[in-house]
């Protein structure tokens, strides 16, 4: 079946440092792919996301390439605030007729510091 | 405002009782979701529905039930037979369209806790 596997956290950084979360990922078919991100207390949402392989995904300076060959999509940010803590989730979804299914990782939370 | 709506975000029950999460959206999407999500973990599906009165289990639907009357709601009950029903339970939305990339919009939450 399909899975994702991210680095485990806590990641701490200070305000302005170099950002990379890794994920990668194993499927059968060609998925597409997902970083979600959770502020504490609060439902996930969409940060970036790609649908085929050399896609590069980008939001609010994250940036994520599919990368097909070494089936990973690592979330990269050059200069983190203080605001981008929160816990971070790579996804990857199938088509189930016209639902999509995600399967995710396990979540990467990140702490910047002033 | 387009969204999804989940109550309570807190919940409280007694073990042994069943307990129903509601889930609604207004994004007028066919596709919904229930999540679990524990700490540590990322989340698991456990129901999900393609359109109104029809749903398929997901990764874990044993100990939960879902109803689909309305193409605005998904309502999750939790019953008894869920072993370690305390969690956060995560609703969520999508278009019904068999397309890669189609996102999921999620709700806020709700956090059940089995006393």
């Amino acid at each position: 079946g399909n899975s994702v596997t991210q680095m485990e956290g806590p990641v701490t950084l200070s305000e302005e440092a170099f950002l990379t979360i890794n994920c990668t990922y194993t499927a059968t078919g060609y998925p597409s792919l997902f970083w979600y991100v959770q502020y504490p207390g609060e439902g996930l949402q969409l940060l970036l996301k790609a649908t085929k392989a050399d896609d590069k995904g980008s939001n609010k300076g994250f940036e994520a390439t599919y990368r097909k060959e070494t089936t990973s999509f690592h979330l990269e940010k050059g200069s983190v605030q203080v605001s981008d803590s929160a816990v971070y989730f790579c996804a990857l979804s199938e088509l189930t007729g016209t639902a999509s299914k995600l399967t995710f990782g396990t979540g990467t939370r990140l702490q910047v510091t002033l | 405002d387009g969204g999804i709506t989940q109550s309570p975000k807190y919940l409280f029950r007694k073990e042994g009782q069943n307990v129903t999460l509601s889930c609604e959206q207004n994004l007028n999407h066919d596709a919904m979701y229930w999540y679990r999500q524990d700490p540590g973990q990322g989340l698991r599906l456990i129901y999900y529905s393609q359109i109104v009165n029809d749903f398929q289990k997901g990764d874990i639907a044993e100990g939960y039930s879902v109803s689909r009357e309305k193409k605005e709601s998904f309502p999750l009950t939790v019953t008894s037979a869920q072993k370690n029903p305390t969690a956060f339970y995560l609703c969520a939305s999508s278009w019904g369209l068999a397309i890669k990339g189609n996102e999921q919009f999620f709700g806020p939450g709700t956090r059940l806790t089995v006393l």
